[in-house]
C-alpha cells in the first residue's frame, strides 16, 4: 500500500470548515483512499473513502485530485468534538482490509 | 453498526506475566486484526487473526511473544506473553466483512510494572 503524508496539526475555529490534506503521491490505480480518526482514548473511527470521484457523506466529504496524488477531507462545519487524530490511509482494493496508518493529523477545534 | 467489545478495557500487570485479551464481536466478520498503540504513536499492525488457523504476522512480531487465536466468526483473543514496561501500550481490535468497513473496539490499555 502507498504511503501517505499528512501535517502533524492543525487548528480549526469552531464552526468553520476543516480542510486537512494528504499527500499520497504513489497512489496505485488500485488503491482507495481512506479516512479514519480517532478521538482520545477511543478505538478509530471510519470517516469516508474514496477511488477518484470526489465523495460526500453525513460526516465529511472528500475531495481527490485527479492525478490521484493527493487529497482533502473536509469537515464543512467543525465542532469542539470534532478534536482529534485524522489518519489518511491508501489501501488496495481486495486487500484483505488491514490498515496501514501513518502519524496523522491531529486537529484542534478551538472555541 | 456491529459492535466490538473488548476485555479488560484496562489491566495493570507485574513483569514477567502474561495477559490475555479478548475481542467480541456482535455479528459474523470476515477479518479480524489486533493493533498496539503506544504511548503518543499511532497504530501498528500487530497480526491478522485467521479463523481455524494461526495468525498472519506482520514484521517484527512473533506468535511466541504475542499468540494470537480465533476459534470462531466473532471472537478472538490476543495474549501478551512474558511482558515487560515496553509492553504498556493500548491494544486494539479490529474487524471487517460484508459491506463494513474496517471498525474497532475501545482498545485494552496496558501497563505493565
Amino acid at each position: 500500500d502507498a504511503k501517505t503524508t499528512q501535517p502533524t496539526s492543525m487548528d480549526c475555529a469552531e464552526g468553520r470548515a476543516a480542510n486537512l490534506p494528504c499527500n499520497h503521491s504513489t497512489i496505485s490505480g488500485n488503491e482507495y483512499v481512506y479516512w479514519y480518526r480517532q478521538i482520545h482514548s477511543q478505538g478509530p473511527q471510519y470517516i469516508i473513502h474514496g477511488l477518484k470521484n470526489n465523495e460526500t457523506n453525513e460526516m465529511a466529504s472528500l475531495i481527490i485530485t485527479e492525478d490521484r496524488k493527493s487529497s482533502t477531507l473536509i469537515l464543512p462545519h467543525a465542532t469542539l468534538r470534532d478534536t482529534a487524530v485524522y489518519y489518511c490511509i491508501v489501501r488496495a482494493t481486495g486487500n484483505t482490509g488491514k490498515l496501514i496508518f501513518g502519524q496523522g493529523t491531529t486537529l484542534q477545534v478551538k472555541p | 453498526s456491529a459492535v466490538i467489545s473488548q476485555k479488560p478495557s484496562r489491566d495493570i500487570c507485574q513483569r514477567g506475566t502474561s495477559l490475555t485479551i479478548q475481542c467480541q464481536v456482535d455479528s459474523q466478520v470476515t477479518m479480524m486484526f489486533w493493533y498496539r498503540q503506544q504511548p503518543g504513536q499511532s497504530l501498528t499492525l500487530i497480526a491478522t487473526a485467521n479463523q481455524g488457523s494461526e495468525a498472519t504476522y506482520e514484521s517484527g512480531f512473533v506468535i511466541d511473544k504475542f499468540p494470537i487465536s480465533r476459534p470462531n466468526l466473532t471472537f478472538s483473543t490476543l495474549t501478551v506473553s512474558n511482558m515487560s514496561p515496553e509492553d504498556s501500550s493500548i491494544y486494539l481490535c479490529s474487524a471487517t466483512g460484508g459491506n463494513t468497513e474496517a471498525f474497532f473496539g475501545q482498545g485494552t490499555r496496558l501497563t505493565v510494572v
